[in-house]
């Protein structure tokens, strides 16, 4: 059950492109349809920005897009915004377990 | 609209219990496991398990096997997260989630520090 990995920090300019990944095992983001993606702000609680790898919840702009291919998951986010600016987590189901990645800081430039 | 709403901020000797609280609204509690996640200072997030309201079932992360209960009461919608034998890194803010469209709705965090 070791943590997903995401790199440290990404970063962009505004109205750019960006891709995160999140590498599992074939125990969990390989086995399963079922990573999630979570932005969160300072001193706040969790947002989800994706689920089922590649659904947005109601309100989740869609310059947020999520896909998958075998151990790693994706998240990309389109036409950068200054309060794009936060940490984003990925998560996977493992059947008996749930595994988040260590994070990622998206710096805006 | 789906609330959850968590107890407030705790401080803790080492080696103490605590017993977070999560109070649910907007939903019926039964149909969606709650999910318990923590985040220590400038740390990322950790899973630490689930429970199904609806039997009460449980699941914890192996790391807290044995130090971590998940408990709820349905006669009031709430759920709970104790933990025993606290230790200085247990310091972190413990959130509760419900598990629906991944992890939809979050509560505020309770903050629970270990200190003497």
């Amino acid at each position: 059950q070791s943590a997903l990995t995401q790199p440290r920090s990404v970063s962009g300019s505004p109205g750019q492109s960006v891709t995160i990944s999140c590498t599992g095992t074939s125990s969990d983001v390989g086995a399963y349809n079922f990573v999630s993606w979570y932005q969160q702000y300072p001193a706040k609680a969790p947002k989800p920005m994706i689920y089922d790898v590649n659904k947005r919840p109601s309100g989740v702009p869609n310059r947020f897009s999520g896909s998958k291919s075998g151990n790693t998951a994706s998240l990309t986010i389109s036409g950068l915004q200054a309060d794009d600016e936060a940490d984003y987590y990925c998560c996977s189901y493992g059947g008996t377990y749930t595994v988040f990645g260590g994070g990622t800081k998206l710096t805006v430039l | 609209q789906v609330q959850l709403v968590q107890s407030g901020a705790e401080v803790v000797e080492p080696g103490a219990s605590v017993k977070v609280s999560c109070k649910t609204s907007g939903y019926t509690f039964t149909t969606y496991q709650v999910y318990w996640v923590r985040q220590a200072p400038g740390q990322g997030l950790e899973w630490m398990g689930w429970i199904d309201p609806n039997s009460g079932g449980t699941t914890y992360a192996q790391k807290f096997q044995g130090r971590v209960t998940m408990t709820r009461d349905t006669s009031i919608t709430t759920a709970y997260l104790q933990m025993s034998s606290l230790r200085s890194d247990d310091t972190a803010v413990y959130y509760c989630a419900r598990n629906k469209d991944g992890l939809g709705y979050w509560g505020q965090g309770t903050l629970v520090t270990v200190s003497s």
